[in-house]
Protein backbone atom coordinates (compact mmCIF):
# COMPACT_ATOMS: atom_id res chain seq x y z
CA UNK A 1 0.00 0.00 0.00
CA UNK A 2 1.27 3.61 -0.67
CA UNK A 3 -0.07 7.00 0.72
CA UNK A 4 0.98 10.36 0.85
CA UNK A 5 0.84 13.35 3.10
CA UNK A 6 1.17 16.41 2.19
CA UNK A 7 2.04 18.45 5.55
CA UNK A 8 0.63 21.90 4.83
CA UNK A 9 -2.90 22.27 3.46
CA UNK A 10 -1.95 26.11 2.86
CA UNK A 11 0.81 28.19 2.24
CA UNK A 12 1.18 31.76 1.90
CA UNK A 13 4.27 33.72 0.77
CA UNK A 14 5.26 36.91 -0.62
CA UNK A 15 5.96 37.41 -4.43
CA UNK A 16 9.56 37.09 -5.14
CA UNK A 17 10.19 34.90 -2.03
CA UNK A 18 11.04 31.61 -1.99
CA UNK A 19 8.31 28.60 -1.96
CA UNK A 20 8.18 25.48 -0.17
CA UNK A 21 5.77 22.72 -0.53
CA UNK A 22 6.15 19.70 1.85
CA UNK A 23 5.47 16.37 0.81
CA UNK A 24 5.96 12.53 2.57
CA UNK A 25 5.19 9.16 0.76
CA UNK A 26 4.84 5.74 1.84
CA UNK A 27 5.36 2.90 -1.05
CA UNK A 28 6.00 -0.71 -0.47
CA UNK A 29 8.65 -0.76 -3.16
CA UNK A 30 10.62 1.90 -5.12
CA UNK A 31 8.09 4.89 -5.95
CA UNK A 32 7.50 7.17 -8.92
CA UNK A 33 6.71 10.72 -7.51
CA UNK A 34 4.89 13.60 -9.50
CA UNK A 35 3.75 17.18 -8.10
CA UNK A 36 0.63 18.41 -10.27
CA UNK A 37 -0.63 22.17 -10.05
CA UNK A 38 -4.66 22.59 -10.39
CA UNK A 39 -5.74 26.67 -11.16
CA UNK A 40 -9.17 27.19 -10.37
CA UNK A 41 -11.76 24.81 -12.26
CA UNK A 42 -9.36 23.33 -13.83
CA UNK A 43 -7.63 19.61 -14.56
CA UNK A 44 -4.47 19.18 -13.25
CA UNK A 45 -1.17 20.02 -15.33
CA UNK A 46 2.33 18.31 -14.39
CA UNK A 47 5.15 20.05 -12.76
CA UNK A 48 7.84 17.59 -12.68
CA UNK A 49 8.20 14.01 -11.89
CA UNK A 50 10.62 11.67 -10.27
CA UNK A 51 10.93 8.07 -11.86
CA UNK A 52 14.68 6.93 -10.21
CA UNK A 53 17.07 8.32 -12.19
CA UNK A 54 18.42 12.11 -10.65
CA UNK A 55 17.03 12.53 -7.10
CA UNK A 56 16.80 16.10 -7.91
CA UNK A 57 14.43 17.11 -10.69
CA UNK A 58 13.57 20.21 -12.44
CA UNK A 59 10.54 20.96 -13.89
CA UNK A 60 8.38 23.67 -15.12
CA UNK A 61 8.16 27.31 -14.38
CA UNK A 62 11.26 27.34 -12.04
CA UNK A 63 9.87 24.68 -9.75
CA UNK A 64 12.07 21.83 -8.72
CA UNK A 65 11.84 18.73 -6.11
CA UNK A 66 14.37 16.39 -4.38
CA UNK A 67 13.71 12.92 -3.73
CA UNK A 68 15.13 11.67 -0.39
CA UNK A 69 14.80 8.15 0.24
CA UNK A 70 15.81 7.80 3.76
CA UNK A 71 13.43 10.81 4.83
CA UNK A 72 10.53 9.46 2.30
CA UNK A 73 10.24 12.97 1.29
CA UNK A 74 9.48 14.95 -2.37
CA UNK A 75 9.34 18.34 -1.46
CA UNK A 76 8.71 21.07 -4.04
CA UNK A 77 10.46 24.33 -4.03
CA UNK A 78 10.79 27.32 -6.09
CA UNK A 79 12.85 30.32 -5.07
CA UNK A 80 10.92 33.37 -5.86
CA UNK A 81 7.16 32.85 -6.12
CA UNK A 82 5.11 34.66 -8.71
CA UNK A 83 1.76 35.53 -8.85
CA UNK A 84 0.60 33.37 -11.37
CA UNK A 85 2.14 30.04 -9.07
CA UNK A 86 -0.95 30.66 -6.83
CA UNK A 87 -3.13 27.61 -7.12
CA UNK A 88 -3.32 24.57 -5.54
CA UNK A 89 -0.55 21.44 -5.74
CA UNK A 90 -0.78 17.56 -5.60
CA UNK A 91 1.77 15.41 -4.36
CA UNK A 92 1.21 11.64 -6.13
CA UNK A 93 3.08 8.96 -5.99
CA UNK A 94 2.19 6.31 -8.24
CA UNK A 95 1.28 2.26 -7.49
CA UNK A 96 0.34 -0.46 -9.12
CA UNK A 97 -3.44 -1.22 -10.38
CA UNK A 98 -3.19 -5.03 -11.13
CA UNK A 99 -0.75 -7.20 -12.65
CA UNK A 100 -1.71 -6.42 -16.27
CA UNK A 101 0.50 -3.31 -15.79
CA UNK A 102 -1.59 -0.21 -15.14
CA UNK A 103 -0.84 2.38 -12.36
CA UNK A 104 -3.21 4.48 -10.17
CA UNK A 105 -1.72 7.48 -8.82
CA UNK A 106 -2.48 8.24 -4.99
CA UNK A 107 -3.09 11.72 -4.43
CA UNK A 108 -2.27 14.09 -0.91
CA UNK A 109 -4.81 16.16 -0.26
CA UNK A 110 -3.11 19.19 -1.63
CA UNK A 111 -1.70 22.41 -0.76
CA UNK A 112 -2.94 25.45 -1.54
CA UNK A 113 -0.72 28.32 -2.06
CA UNK A 114 -1.50 31.93 -2.10
CA UNK A 115 0.76 34.77 -3.12
CA UNK A 116 1.22 38.32 -1.60
CA UNK A 117 1.71 40.96 -3.89
CA UNK B 1 -3.11 19.22 -30.47
CA UNK B 2 -3.52 16.09 -28.70
CA UNK B 3 -5.57 16.21 -25.60
CA UNK B 4 -8.64 15.29 -23.31
CA UNK B 5 -11.94 16.82 -23.72
CA UNK B 6 -14.66 16.61 -21.21
CA UNK B 7 -18.32 18.14 -21.57
CA UNK B 8 -19.87 19.61 -20.45
CA UNK B 9 -18.67 22.11 -18.37
CA UNK B 10 -21.21 22.27 -15.90
CA UNK B 11 -23.92 19.98 -15.26
CA UNK B 12 -27.21 20.01 -13.10
CA UNK B 13 -28.87 17.03 -12.10
CA UNK B 14 -32.61 17.02 -10.77
CA UNK B 15 -32.99 14.30 -7.33
CA UNK B 16 -33.46 10.91 -9.18
CA UNK B 17 -31.60 11.67 -12.52
CA UNK B 18 -29.08 9.65 -14.23
CA UNK B 19 -26.71 12.06 -16.46
CA UNK B 20 -23.29 11.16 -18.56
CA UNK B 21 -20.70 13.27 -18.43
CA UNK B 22 -18.16 12.98 -21.72
CA UNK B 23 -14.48 11.77 -21.97
CA UNK B 24 -12.74 11.66 -25.33
CA UNK B 25 -9.16 11.76 -25.90
CA UNK B 26 -6.70 12.09 -29.33
CA UNK B 27 -3.54 11.17 -27.47
CA UNK B 28 -3.85 7.18 -28.65
CA UNK B 29 -3.96 5.99 -24.93
CA UNK B 30 -4.79 2.75 -23.76
CA UNK B 31 -5.70 3.72 -20.55
CA UNK B 32 -8.16 5.80 -19.02
CA UNK B 33 -9.18 6.96 -15.98
CA UNK B 34 -12.18 8.98 -13.87
CA UNK B 35 -11.56 10.59 -10.75
CA UNK B 36 -13.87 12.66 -8.33
CA UNK B 37 -12.35 16.05 -6.25
CA UNK B 38 -14.06 16.77 -3.76
CA UNK B 39 -12.22 19.99 -1.44
CA UNK B 40 -9.71 19.19 0.68
CA UNK B 41 -9.83 15.65 -0.35
CA UNK B 42 -7.68 15.76 -3.32
CA UNK B 43 -8.82 13.02 -5.92
CA UNK B 44 -10.42 9.62 -5.49
CA UNK B 45 -10.73 7.10 -7.87
CA UNK B 46 -14.09 6.18 -9.32
CA UNK B 47 -13.06 3.64 -12.22
CA UNK B 48 -10.25 3.01 -14.75
CA UNK B 49 -10.14 1.05 -18.10
CA UNK B 50 -6.97 -0.32 -19.55
CA UNK B 51 -8.07 -1.22 -22.50
CA UNK B 52 -11.06 -1.14 -24.98
CA UNK B 53 -14.22 -3.27 -23.45
CA UNK B 54 -12.41 -3.43 -20.26
CA UNK B 55 -13.19 -1.50 -17.35
CA UNK B 56 -12.31 -1.92 -13.22
CA UNK B 57 -13.72 -0.38 -10.32
CA UNK B 58 -11.67 2.10 -8.44
CA UNK B 59 -11.95 3.20 -4.84
CA UNK B 60 -15.78 4.87 -5.16
CA UNK B 61 -17.53 3.32 -7.67
CA UNK B 62 -20.89 2.95 -6.25
CA UNK B 63 -23.37 4.72 -7.91
CA UNK B 64 -21.37 5.24 -11.16
CA UNK B 65 -21.26 3.30 -14.63
CA UNK B 66 -18.83 3.87 -17.49
CA UNK B 67 -18.28 2.04 -20.31
CA UNK B 68 -15.23 2.07 -22.83
CA UNK B 69 -16.53 0.96 -26.55
CA UNK B 70 -13.58 3.02 -28.23
CA UNK B 71 -10.34 3.16 -27.45
CA UNK B 72 -10.66 7.56 -27.77
CA UNK B 73 -14.14 7.54 -25.37
CA UNK B 74 -15.10 6.97 -21.55
CA UNK B 75 -17.99 8.26 -20.65
CA UNK B 76 -18.62 8.25 -16.92
CA UNK B 77 -22.68 7.85 -16.06
CA UNK B 78 -23.73 8.99 -12.24
CA UNK B 79 -26.86 7.09 -11.58
CA UNK B 80 -29.34 8.02 -8.96
CA UNK B 81 -27.91 5.66 -6.65
CA UNK B 82 -25.29 7.72 -6.12
CA UNK B 83 -26.57 9.95 -3.14
CA UNK B 84 -23.75 12.75 -2.79
CA UNK B 85 -22.67 13.50 -6.43
CA UNK B 86 -22.12 16.99 -6.05
CA UNK B 87 -18.36 17.46 -7.65
CA UNK B 88 -15.47 18.08 -9.39
CA UNK B 89 -15.21 15.00 -11.93
CA UNK B 90 -12.16 15.10 -13.53
CA UNK B 91 -11.07 12.18 -16.49
CA UNK B 92 -7.44 11.23 -17.12
CA UNK B 93 -5.43 8.79 -19.61
CA UNK B 94 -2.51 7.35 -19.88
CA UNK B 95 0.13 4.61 -21.56
CA UNK B 96 -0.24 1.51 -20.25
CA UNK B 97 2.58 -0.61 -18.73
CA UNK B 98 5.41 1.78 -16.40
CA UNK B 99 4.79 3.32 -13.16
CA UNK B 100 6.28 6.44 -13.93
CA UNK B 101 4.38 7.24 -17.02
CA UNK B 102 2.43 10.65 -16.74
CA UNK B 103 -1.38 10.91 -16.38
CA UNK B 104 -2.59 13.76 -18.29
CA UNK B 105 -5.94 14.86 -17.31
CA UNK B 106 -8.85 16.94 -18.89
CA UNK B 107 -10.61 20.14 -17.73
CA UNK B 108 -13.09 18.91 -15.77
CA UNK B 109 -16.67 19.00 -15.27
CA UNK B 110 -18.90 20.36 -12.41
CA UNK B 111 -21.92 18.55 -11.56
CA UNK B 112 -24.58 19.71 -9.46
CA UNK B 113 -27.27 18.27 -7.62
CA UNK B 114 -30.25 20.69 -7.59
Amino acid sequence: AQSVTQLDSHVSVSEGTPVLLRCNYSSSYSPSLFWYVQHPNKGLQLLLKYTSAATLVKGINGFEAEFKKSETSFHLTKPSAHMSDAAEYFCVVSAILSGAGSYQLTFGKGTKLSVIP
Amino acid sequence: DGGITQSPKYLFRKEGQNVTLSCEQNLNHDAMYWYRQDPGQGLRLIYYSQIVNDFQKGDIAEGYSVSREKKESFPLTVTSAQKNPTAFYLCASSIRGARGNTIYFGEGSWLTVV
